[in-house]
């Protein structure tokens, strides 16, 4: 129930076009869905985030989308350029308990966008 | 611009070692983490504390590491002794409770021989 699934595990795209990649959990006490961003040598980066009150959530060309009934949300990266390429990971934190604050990460999706 | 910083960035040492890295968090955050990625596991959360208190270190090997906070302003990964499946960027990253943002550090490589 802790776990939260991503994929996919690699993803190639053209310059200009859209990188979707999706995130699934199972925990419906999780309320708070981060993605990160890795580029290689660097720690983890919080790109964007999202609460279960808003289906979506749009900063410059990165957007999440939420479908809480499935258990289920996604990034969608817009006009993707080869600066985006880097490993992209999911997270979810629940509210409450001990572990407020502790997040569970996907497996990461490694982006490449090529020119 | 408040940053996590780690020392060190890199470290090759023998097996048997004793290895320590250590973290600074980003002033006012009360929430610190260790991680370790590798290319097999990813990232995996080690341990983390609240108000320098441990809440949670079920994903260390309890015989050989050990993660402390003797301040506010420092964390502690010890490995001792180390061993070649100890090699990994180990991240430290910090953060307030609510609403769960983190804050990463730019990691130290650990190489074990």
């Amino acid at each position: 129930q802790q776990q939260v699934k991503q994929s996919p595990q690699s993803l190639i795209v053209q310059k200009g076009g859209i990188s979707i990649i999706n995130c699934a959990y199972e925990n419906t006490a999780f309320d708070y869905f981060p993605w990160y961003q890795q580029f290689p040598g660097k720690g983890p980066a919080l790109l964007i985030a999202i609460r279960p009150d808003v289906s979506e959530k749009k900063e410059g060309r990165f957007t999440i989308s939420f479908n809480k009934s499935a258990k289920q949300f996604s990034l969608h990266i817009m006009d993707s350029q080869p600066g985006d390429s880097a490993t992209y990971f999911c997270a979810a934190s629940k509210r409450g308990g001990t572990s407020y604050g502790k997040l569970t990460f996907g497996q990461g999706t490694i982006l490449t966008v090529h020119p | 611009d408040a940053r996590v910083t780690q020392t060190p960035r890199h470290k090759v040492t023998e097996m048997g070692q004793e290895v320590t890295m250590r973290c600074q968090p980003i002033l006012g955050h009360n929430t610190v983490f260790w991680y370790r990625q590798t290319m097999m596991q990813g990232l995996e959360l080690l341990a983390y504390f609240r108000n320098r208190a441990p809440l949670d270190d079920s994903g260390m090997p309890k015989d050989r590491f050990s993660a402390e906070m003797p301040d506010a302003t420092l964390a502690t990964l010890k490995i001792q002794p180390s061993e070649p499946r100890d090699s990994a960027v180990y991240f430290c990253a910090s953060g307030l409770a609510v609403p769960a943002e983190q804050y990463f550090g730019p990691g130290t490589r650990l190489t074990v021989t």
